[in-house]
């Protein structure tokens, strides 16, 4: 069974950084794509970031590129999103879900929540 | 950018119902669109991609259609389950984008 389970949200201030974790199982982590997804409270779903295989291709939304960075482990089959300079738009539950080759996101996590708040 | 606009944003409906939910992109997406199903406090849910093709476990009273820049999520007969906010997406080019959603609310 394809499970993504994410982790490492919290509270955190205006400025701040915050890394979050997803770790996948079930599937061959090494042949997929790997992708963030967001939902502030009450809103719609907006992309944020996805990255390849292994590492060498990585796309941003604009209102994160140059903040936010996405890596992945392949040996750990986890990926990260690394979040600096933290706004209170950011404020959001935050889903990690497997990308497919086409680009469809086929299977997502059940989010971790990030607050950016004083 | 390619946006995406789901009407309507509310749909009200009765069980047995056939309803449609349509999207709309600003530009061609070459058919690479999916529908997912959210229920409050879960993560979305695949149903369709490709505009059409119905993803495994999903039911048959579930169906996509269109082409080009209109597409369309049609539920045949609406179960007590199906009542939820539904999004469409696009991948075909980056950013990726949802459209902002239809909630499907019991009349």
């Amino acid at each position: 069974e394809v499970q993504v389970v994410e982790s490492g949200g919290g509270l955190v201030q205006p400025g701040g950084s915050l890394r979050l974790s997803c770790a996948a199982s079930g599937f061959t982590f090494t042949t997929y794509w790997m992708n963030w997804v967001r939902q502030a409270p009450g809103k719609g779903l907006e992309w944020v970031a996805n990255i390849n295989q292994d590492a060498s291709a990585r796309h941003f939304v604009d209102s994160v590129r140059g903040r936010f960075t996405i890596s992945r482990d392949n040996a750990k089959n986890s990926v990260y999103l690394q979040m600096n300079s933290l706004r209170a738009e950011d404020t959001a539950m935050y889903y990690c879900a497997r990308l497919t080759n086409s680009g469809l996101t086929d299977h997502w996590g059940q989010g971790t929540l990030v607050v950016v708040s004083s | 950018d390619t946006q995406m606009t789901q009407s309507p944003s509310t749909l009200s409906a009765s069980v047995g119902d056939r309803v449609t939910i349509t999207c709309r992109a600003s530009q061609s997406i070459s058919g690479e669109l999916a529908w997912y199903q959210q229920k409050p406090g879960k993560a979305p849910k695949l149903l369709i991609y490709r505009a059409s093709s119905l993803e495994s476990g999903v039911p048959s009273r579930f169906s996509g259609s269109g082409s080009g820049t209109e597409f369309s999520l049609t539920i045949s007969s609406l179960q007590p389950d199906d009542f939820a906010t539904y999004y469409c997406q696009q991948y075909n080019s980056y950013p990726y984008t949802f459209g902002q959603g239809t909630k499907l609310e019991i009349k």
